[in-house]
């Protein structure tokens, strides 16, 4: 039974480079946000999405970044064109559908520490 | 304003003792709910408990419970019996329904703590 998995742990990029970060969530959860975590603080909403759909972008950049969640396959977070104050690590969530939203709980995977040079 | 306030950036607690990590929230959205997440030095994030704004009662999970006091909106997190393994960033977080009809969770800052042999 395994949780959310995130890939690549670590990874490094040049400055002007593209970052992709994936996310493959619990089996039978089809709802996935990412969120962001700079060093020393918590960890800060970007984006929220169900199978096919963006639901909430409201934490994500406005520029460079964006995310999809196709109907086969990973959750992807692309960076365009890296910069050094993109360095952070960047984590996947999962729930599960239908319910009371409220309660559902959020399931993390073990995040993907991205490292701009 | 700060929705979600930790005061504490680090603890230190006796092995076998108890620590209770504050926790302050604001909003004024009257069905959200209360997480705490602990972040060990591998870095990945841990659900360890959930509130919600309409239970009666306080949360238990094994050696974890929430004091929780909505007029005074807080939900500190107490940890009973402190293990060496529980040394360790600890985030509280709050859901609240956003505007866009998502449900991502709000983080604190964190409390590092640290268990003493």
């Amino acid at each position: 039974n395994a949780g959310v998995m995130q890939n690549p742990r670590h990874l490094v990029r040049r400055r002007g480079q593209e970052a992709r970060l994936r996310c493959s969530p619990m089996k039978g959860h089809s709802h996935v946000y990412w969120y962001r975590q700079l060093p020393e603080e918590g960890l800060k909403f970007m984006v929220y999405l169900q199978k096919e759909n963006i639901i909430d972008e409201s934490g994500m950049p406005k520029e460079r970044f964006s995310a999809e969640f196709p109907k086969e396959g990973p959750s992807i977070l692309r960076i365009q064109q890296v910069v050094r104050g993109d360095s952070a690590a960047y984590f996947c969530a999962s729930s599960p559908p239908g319910g009371n939203l409220a309660k559902n709980i959020q399931y993390f995977g073990a995040g993907t520490r991205l490292s701009v040079l | 304003a700060q929705k979600i306030t930790q005061t504490q950036p680090g603890m230190f607690v006796q092995e076998k003792e108890a620590v209770t990590l504050d926790c302050t929230y604001d909003t004024s959205d009257p069905s959200y709910g209360l997480f705490w997440y602990k972040q060990p030095s591998s870095g990945e994030m841990i659900f360890l408990i959930y509130q919600g704004s309409y239970d009666q009662q306080n949360a238990t999970e094994g050696r974890y419970s929430l004091n929780f006091q909505k007029a005074r909106k807080s939900a500190n997190l107490v940890i009973s019996a402190s293990q060496l393994g529980d040394s360790a960033m600890y985030f509280c977080a709050m859901r609240e329904r956003s505007g866009a009809g998502s449900y991502q969770l709000t983080f604190g800052k964190g409390t590092k703590l640290s268990v003493i042999p």
